[in-house]
C-alpha cells in the first residue's frame, strides 16, 4: 500500500491567493483527518470525515478554510484567501477502526 | 516537519541505552492510545498502540506501558539507535473512528 498521499508537498503562495491542498486516504480506510502543525500550537485537528460525511469542523479557524470529500479516495482542503498566519504544515490521515495513518504532509508558506 | 512548542521536553541518552518516554493522558474515558514518531520533514509514524484493557504490550524494541489510575502512558525503547531521534508524540482517544488528541511531543535525541 502508497499510504496516504498528500500534494503538493511544498506550496509557496501569496497573500490573497487561494490554496487547494489535497489528499488520497489509504484504501479501505474510512475516517478521514486534516491537521494542521505549526511550532507554537503543535498538532490541531482542523476537520473530520466518516463514510465521506463531515462529522466536527469545529477545529477549522475560520470561514476561509473549507473541505471536501467528493469520494472515499479523495478530499480537498481549501484556504481562500490564504494569509501569511496561515503558514504552517497540513497533514492528512486517515484510519479504518482505530489506528490513524499520516500522509507526509504539504508544507504551506504564504508571503 | 516543524514539530510542537518552543518548550519541547528533550531527553538525552546514550547509542545503547534504553529510552523512556512518559505521557500524562487527560480524558479517563479514553480507552486507546497510540504513540507516534515523527522525525524531521516527515509526518508521524505509528509505533504501536494500546487498549484500556491492557496494561502492557510490546513490539519490536518497544513497550507500551499503561497505568488507567493515574492516566499515565510511556513508551519503552530497547538499546536506543542514532535512528530513533525524533519527537514522540502520545495520543489518546475514545472509541473508533473519532480525532486522537495529541500530547505535546517530546524530543528524543540520542548521543552517539
Amino acid at each position: 500500500d502508497a499510504g496516504v498521499i498528500q500534494s503538493p508537498r511544498h506550496e509557496v503562495t501569496e497573500m490573497g491567493q487561494e490554496v487547494t491542498l489535497r489528499c488520497k486516504p489509504i484504501s479501505g480506510h474510512n475516517s478521514l483527518f486534516w491537521y494542521r502543525q505549526t511550532m507554537m500550537r503543535g498538532l490541531e485537528l482542523l476537520i473530520y470525515f466518516n463514510n465521506n460525511v463531515p462529522i466536527d469542523d469545529s477545529g477549522m479557524p475560520e470561514d476561509r478554510f473549507s473541505a471536501k470529500m467528493p469520494n472515499a479516495s479523495f478530499s480537498t482542503l481549501k484556504i481562500q484567501p490564504s494569509e501569511p498566519r496561515d503558514s504552517a504544515v497540513y497533514f492528512c490521515a486517515s484510519s479504518g477502526l482505530y489506528e490513524q495513518y499520516f500522509g507526509p504532509g504539504t508544507r504551506l508558506t504564504v508571503t | 516537519g516543524e514539530s510542537v512548542g518552543l518548550h519541547l521536553p528533550t531527553l538525552s541518552v546514550q547509542e545503547g541505552d534504553n529510552s523512556i518516554i512518559n505521557c500524562a493522558y487527560s480524558n479517563s474515558a479514553s480507552d486507546y492510545f497510540i504513540w507516534y514518531k515523527q522525525e524531521s520533514g516527515k509526518g508521524p509514524q505509528f509505533i504501536i498502540d494500546i487498549r484500556s484493557n491492557m496494561d502492557k504490550r510490546q513490539g519490536q524494541r518497544v513497550t507500551v506501558l499503561l497505568n488507567k489510575t493515574v492516566k499515565h502512558l510511556s513508551l519503552q525503547i530497547a538499546a536506543t539507535q542514532p535512528g530513533d531521534s525524533a519527537v514522540y508524540f502520545c495520543a489518546e482517544t475514545h472509541s473508533g473512528n473519532t480525532p486522537l488528541v495529541f500530547g505535546k511531543g517530546t524530543r528524543l535525541s540520542v548521543i552517539a
